[in-house]
């Protein structure tokens, strides 16, 4: 399973880490993966890194201001956020591909991220 | 452009089916995977590789794909379906993901 936590009330112009912890699986096999999805709104591809770690991606929005990480020994994935907007306010998803496919096979149950002064 | 138009609603009777569209520029040469999120709940992937079902979809869950647009259909739709419904496509010269513009589905 995957789980997230790290999502908070913040202010516009700062900046939060979030975690996920995966569990049940060997994680190195699995390119990882953060998407959101805003109040109401659609599903949003954030960021992606690949199974060892080697490459990152981000989404063309994030513009510098977000960095994913992974710690295979500890089965961890983290998204530091900074120079929050108001339209990053979201519920943040972690979810996996296989190495070699390009679907989500399993996500997380999100964490809230709000941007609010 | 990898932009994926879907149509905001559908609204089916029970027993009936329902047709949820995806419609791109470069489906045509990309894999389309499916995924329904009910509300409050992460997604859970339906469809995967245009057609393909991961264990414990039902087959009255079908997936295909015609030139630019891929098709969703849920035959025989119980209550259970309403949810809304993603189409998503990997970008393979960005490593981008994208994911359509949703499909709500109302079951009458």
């Amino acid at each position: 399973q995957l789980v997230e936590s790290g999502g908070g009330v913040v202010q516009p112009g700062g900046s939060l880490r979030l975690s996920c912890a995966a569990s049940g699986f060997t994680v190195g096999r699995y390119g990882m993966h953060w998407v959101r999805q805003a109040p109401g709104k659609g599903l949003e591809w954030v960021a992606l890194i690949w199974h060892d770690g080697s490459n990152q991606f981000y989404a063309d929005f994030v513009k510098g201001r977000f960095t994913i990480s992974r710690d295979n020994f500890k089965s961890t994935l983290d998204l530091e956020l900074t120079s929050l907007r108001d339209e990053d306010t979201a519920v943040y998803f972690c979810a996996r591909v296989a190495n070699g496919y390009t679907n989500y096979d399993l996500w997380g149950q999100g964490t809230q991220v709000t941007v609010s002064s | 452009s990898n932009v994926l138009t879907q149509p905001p609603s559908v609204s089916v009777a029970p027993g009936k089916t329902a047709t949820i569209t995806c419609g791109g520029d470069n489906i045509a040469t990309t894999s389309v995977h499916w995924y329904r999120q009910r509300p409050g709940q992460a997604p859970v992937l339906v469809i995967f590789y245009d057609s393909a079902r991961p264990s414990g979809i039902p087959e009255r869950i079908s997936g295909s794909k015609s030139g630019n647009t891929a098709t969703l259909t849920i035959s025989e739709v119980e209550a259970g379906d309403e949810a809304d419904y993603y189409c998503q496509v990997w970008d393979s010269i960005t490593n981008h993901y994208f994911f359509g513009t949703g499909t709500k589905v109302s079951v009458l």
